[in-house]
């Protein structure tokens, strides 16, 4: 059974530049969420999608965005970043099934520094 | 108040003691509850859901206290590779979203 992968592992960006974090979920997975970590802090949700759906957000602004492919594979994109950008990007998925709370299981992240 | 709340540590313990993680939640309708183990620069990887009546792993024991709105995970007989940082998560109540609190930092010393 293969995990949560993520690409790429490490990337440098400037400030307005746009960035684009991908994610393929563990085997059997239909539900995908992004988080933000910044360094001391506890990860931030940032959006869940579902059926290629977005299914709930977090306080992020418009700049985030995202998407989900028929694979329940992913994308985050970040328009205009911004140095507060810089952060360990996670991504994890969850077997969702209707009215559970499944457990979440993480990929090994993205870091993106903003200069 | 933060959603959820959770001692920052650092909590240093010699090996083979006992220690205790706390943490407070401030939405009584929550209902998942887990505990997550992330090693220094790595993912988070979940170490155990809490359940209603409380439940243990082997070494690591989580209980759920609802009416006050804690949930906690007990280590006993701390190994060296213990020493990491145990977050804390609830869900959102009535959505599909997982609230992390900052994270407690133990390191077991030799």
């Amino acid at each position: 059974e293969t995990g949560v992968t993520q690409s790429p592992t490490h990337l440098i960006k400037t400030r307005g530049q746009q960035v684009t974090l991908r994610c393929s979920s563990q085997s059997g997975h239909n539900t995908v969420s992004w988080y933000q970590q910044a360094l001391g802090q506890g990860p931030q949700f940032i959006f869940q999608y579902y059926r290629e759906e977005e299914n709930g957000r977090g306080n992020f602004p418009p700049r985030f965005s995202g998407l989900q492919f028929p694979n329940y594979s992913s994308e985050l994109n970040v328009n205009a970043l911004e140095l507060d950008d810089s952060a360990l990007y996670l991504c994890a998925s969850s077997p969702r099934t209707s009215g559970s709370w499944n457990e979440q299981f993480f990929g090994p992240g993205t870091r993106l520094t903003v200069l | 108040r933060k959603e959820v709340e959770q001692d920052p540590g650092p909590f240093n313990v010699p090996e083979g003691a006992t220690v205790a993680f706390n943490c407070t939640y401030s939405n009584s309708a929550s209902q998942s509850f887990f505990w997550y183990r992330q090693d220094c620069r790595k993912e988070p990887k979940l170490l155990m859901s809490v359940y209603s009546s409380g439940n243990e792993d082997g070494r690591f024991t989580a209980q759920l206290n609802r009416a006050s709105q804690y949930i906690s995970l007990l280590i006993r007989d701390s190994k060296l590779s213990d020493s990491a940082t145990y977050l804390c998560v609830v869900n959102g109540a009535g959505t599909y979203k997982y609230i992390f609190g900052t994270g407690t930092r133990l390191k077991v010393l030799a």
